[in-house]
């Protein structure tokens, strides 16, 4: 079956450090892979997304890649900001509807 | 832009009273779905639904129930609630049709935090 599965937490940096939190994917077919980032006390929003292989996803300065011959999407970001602490989830969408989470990662991002 | 409303945002209860957690969409599309989130375990899916009276079962369906009576509803349903049942519950709507336009992004309501004492 479908299996996401995220870098072990928790990450903690200092300001305006480089980020990268591995995530590595199961699947069959060819699934679209998305990164979702929760804000404290928030639900979950979308990050940023890739549909097919070697797609870059790019948002608010965080990027990641869709590699097929790794099935992996790694996120980074070159720069953190305090306001970047939150928890990240990779996922991966294949049937109708259907995400599959990994198991999230916090990050705490300090001054 | 699209939103997902969810009440109660909080809740303690006991073992064995029957609750309801509402969510209500603004877009008109098709797929809803629930999911629990536990430390560790990331989301789960609970139950989805791919059109009004069209339901069927996620990853972890047991002890809850849905309907989807209309398009914008997707109630939770715990007909007795136990202590396991403690979680971070999310609607969400999406990917799929909404209004004839088709989306591949699943977006997320504020989340549902339930204590079953």
């Amino acid at each position: 079956g479908n299996s996401v599965t995220q870098m072990e937490g928790p990450v903690t940096l200092s300001e305006e450090a480089f980020l990268t939190i591995n995530c590595t994917y199961t699947a069959t077919g060819y699934p679209s892979l998305f990164w979702y980032v929760q804000y404290p006390g928030e639900g979950l929003q979308l990050l940023l997304k890739a549909t097919k292989a070697d797609d870059k996803g790019s948002n608010k300065g965080f990027e990641a890649t869709y590699r097929k011959e790794t099935t992996s999407f790694h996120l980074e970001k070159g720069s953190v900001q305090v306001s970047d602490s939150a928890v990240y989830f990779c996922a991966l969408g294949t049937s109708y509807g259907k995400l599959t989470f990994g198991q999230g990662t916090i990050l705490t991002v300090h001054p | 832009e699209a939103q997902v409303t969810q009440n109660p945002r909080y809740l303690i209860t006991v073992t064995g009273k029957k609750l309801t957690v509402t969510c209500s969409q603004n877009m008109n599309h098709e797929y809803m779905s629930w999911y629990r989130q536990d430390p560790g375990l990331g989301l789960r899916q609970i139950y989805y639904s791919m059109n009004v009276e069209v339901t069927d079962k996620g990853d972890v369906p047991e002890g809850y129930k849905v309907s989807r009576k209309e398009k914008r509803n997707f109630p939770l349903i715990l007909e007795s609630p136990s202590p396991n049942q403690t979680s971070l519950y999310f609607c969400a709507i999406g990917p799929g049709l909404a209004g004839g336009v088709s989306t591949d992004t699943q977006y997320f309501g504020p989340g549902t935090r339930l204590t079953v004492l």
